[in-house]
């Protein structure tokens, strides 16, 4: 987790409200993806970002939007979150030179 | 329609022997396979990585194979120790996709009694 955090670690939100979860690196690498994790669907890809305003989707974009102003940080928001967005989010990095990823800690968020 | 699957969900072997793991797909190219660890609470770690044109790959007690004809790579722990005991991810690269747009399976949970 060198190199990578996400904040908040925890969040638990009301059903309809907007939720913005942060990753921040100290890595200086150009990629930078987010992902969820369930139960019995593994890591998805949510969006990326190659560069700094540039992003795309992943598998599983609906109902989520991502912003990088800055090389070191790359947000997460939920516009409105919904129960089925009850995850635990993971934020990567990594170098378009190496294929390696670097994952951060992992936020919990749970949509109540 | 595209899949990558980990034959089994979990795994339980005895210390010092060799842990295999199996990650299969069907319907895609891959570039590159990678294999991940992930203990409970933590984010996956990076272990290794092998190209569509290798056969193998070591680092220290742990070896890779790739066989773009059967379309199953192989994940091997040799001597295994109880702190070898976790979840284990594969994830394909696969041609055409955007770089570090990866595919992971669901991971098998690796448990290696003393």
């Amino acid at each position: 987790d060198a190199g990578i955090t996400q904040s908040p670690r925890h969040k638990v939100t009301e059903t309809g409200t907007p939720v913005t979860l942060r990753c921040h690196q100290t890595e200086n690498h150009r990629y930078m993806y987010w992902y969820r994790q369930d139960p019995g669907h593994g890591l998805r890809l949510i969006h990326y970002s190659y560069g700094v305003k540039d992003t795309d989707k992943g598998e599983v974009s609906d109902g989520y939007s991502v912003s990088r102003s800055k090389t070191e940080d790359f947000l997460l928001t939920l516009e409105s979150a919904t129960s089925s967005q009850t995850s635990v989010y993971f934020c990567a990095i990594s170098d378009p030179r190496i294929y390696e990823q670097y994952f951060g800690p992992g936020t919990r968020l749970t949509v109540t | 329609s595209q899949k990558i699957e980990q034959n089994s969900e979990a795994l339980n072997i005895q210390e010092g022997k060799t842990a295999t793991l199996t990650c299969n797909y069907t319907n895609y190219s891959p570039a590159y396979l990678q294999w991940y660890r992930q203990d409970p609470g933590r984010g996956p770690v990076f272990l290794l990585l092998i190209r569509e044109n290798e056969k193998e790959k070591r680092k220290e007690r742990l070896k890779v194979t790739f066989d773009t004809t059967l379309k199953q790579s192989l994940f091997h722990i040799t001597a295994s120790q109880p702190a070898d005991s976790a979840t284990y991810l594969c994830a394909l690269q696969n041609y055409g996709g955007s770089q570090g747009n990866l595919i992971f399976g669901k991971g098998t949970k690796l448990s290696v009694k003393p």
